[in-house]
């Protein structure tokens, strides 16, 4: 069964600082999407990055990147120069592929906090 | 704004009654998704639309719980006799099927509370 893992569930980082927001995961699938998602105090989840898993570089989105381990089972979020709007909860979510399902799977988030 | 909308964002319902949510996707999205969220979570699969055919159902979606989508349009999560254990907030998702990688777009969300 599938599964994601995020242990922390706070971290604190300063402006301007980058921080990294651990995820790991568990699938039998061969094929899997790994996607973030950050959600503010306002409740919407708005997705950030994806990761597929038979994709060879690490993806990108701006001051977003995600570092990807294949052999380890994690895609941990890094962001780049944190803003004080980075404030919120993010969440790993995983999708396998060659089951067909089409729901994510996500962790229970980390809660993140840009100090000035 | 032609992002995913939810109706209404607050509902508070005392135990027994009946409720019903309404999500209208993004337009040309044929996929639609329902997630349910409970503090300090995160948000749980509930059931999944392609066009109006209802293709997967979480077991979390238990009796009282049902879905439409009529048209393939928006959709409504019923709630019957609402238990104080429904308490949550209930998200509604839409993806574009042909697009890889089919990220979902979530609405703002319904928060329910059952008193």
């Amino acid at each position: 069964a599938q599964k994601i893992t995020q242990t922390q569930p706070g971290m604190f980082v300063q402006e301007k600082e980058a921080v990294t927001l651990d995820c790991t995961y568990d699938t039998s699938d061969p094929s899997y999407g790994l996607f973030w998602y950050k959600q503010p105090s306002s409740g919407e989840m708005i997705f950030l990055i994806y990761q597929g898993s038979y994709d060879q570089q690490n993806a990108t989105e701006g001051r977003y990147s995600l570092n990807f381990q294949k052999a380890r089972k994690s895609a941990n979020l890094v962001i780049s120069a944190s803003q004080l709007g980075d404030s919120a909860m993010y969440f790993c979510a995983m999708r396998e592929v060659n089951t067909g399902f089409q729901k994510l799977v996500f962790g229970t988030g980390t809660r993140l906090l840009v100090s000035p | 704004d032609t992002g995913v909308s939810q109706d209404p964002r607050h509902k508070i319902t005392k135990r027994g009654q009946n409720v019903t949510f309404r999500c209208d996707p993004i337009s040309e999205h044929n996929r639609l998704y329902w997630y349910r969220q409970t503090l300090g979570q995160g948000p749980e699969f509930l059931t999944y639309f392609q066009n109006e055919a209802q293709l997967e159902k979480s077991r979390l979606l238990s009796d009282r719980f049902s879905a439409e989508r009529p048209k393939g349009s928006f959709s409504t999560l019923e709630i019957q006799r609402t238990e104080q254990g429904d308490s949550a907030m209930y998200l509604c998702a839409s993806s574009l099927g042909t697009v890889s990688p089919y990220e979902q777009y979530f609405g703002p969300g319904t928060r329910l509370t059952v008193t």
